[in-house]
């Protein structure tokens, strides 16, 4: 069981560019969460899915796209990255939602200069 | 505009000695809540929840404690161990699905 997989680990993103991020789960959890980790602002949570197809926007969700076309999958996009958007982002899964404790990956650190 | 706070962004504790975490929060639509643990270049881990028709919950040496009417929870260890020293995040949920985190709480254990 690998849990909660995130890819690419790092990134140097230059203003402009575009990436996804890329999470996978398994343990066929049906709720999964893109959150990104920024010093003194804790955990903001971007979007997240409720189930497979489905994506809901969280408090931070400018800047961001998000597709769940498989359940085990949940993709979060830059489409044009800002040095705003430097921060380490962090995808979890959970079974039952926000009520049973959510699974995290360990994380993805991006940089956009 | 911060639905969930920690106030304090560190404490420091002897080993062996009690540690408290605190946490505001102000909707009053949450209604379950959770600590997790977050070690350096990991995810976060979970640690221990709580609902909101409970105010307290124990387990081994972590108790969290709730008080509806403030819209306060703590966690207390006891005793502190220099493995404990991580950041600690409280987290509140309610039936929309979202779980919003604070800011966050370094909490470091002195041998």
């Amino acid at each position: 069981n690998a849990g909660v997989t995130q890819t690419p680990k790092f990134r140097v993103l230059k203003t402009g560019q575009s990436m996804t991020l890329l999470c996978a789960q398994d343990m066929n959890h049906e709720y999964m969460y893109w959150y990104r980790q920024d010093p003194g602002m804790g955990l903001r949570l971007i979007h997240y899915s409720v189930g497979e197809g489905t994506t809901a926007k969280g408090e931070v969700p400018d800047g961001y796209n998000v597709s769940r076309l498989k359940k085990q999958n949940f993709l979060l996009g830059l489409e044009s990255a800002a040095p705003s958007q430097t921060s380490v982002y962090f995808c979890a899964s959970s079974y039952l939602g926000s009520n049973s404790p959510l699974h995290f990956g360990n994380g993805t650190r991006l940089t956009v200069t | 505009d911060q639905q969930v706070k920690q106030n304090s962004p560190s404490l420091s504790v002897q080993e062996g000695r009690i540690s408290i975490l605190n946490c505001d929060y102000t909707n009053s639509m949450f209604d379950y809540f959770l600590w997790y643990k977050k070690y350096p270049a990991e995810g976060p881990t979970f640690l221990i929840s709580i609902s909101s028709i409970k105010d307290k919950n124990e387990d081994g040496r972590f108790t969290v404690f709730l008080n509806k009417s403030a819209k306060h929870l703590s966690l207390h260890i006891v005793p502190s161990q220099p493995g404990d020293s991580a950041v600690y995040f409280c987290a509140a949920a309610s039936n929309t699905g979202k779980l919003i985190f604070g800011q966050g709480t370094t909490l470091q254990v002195k041998p």
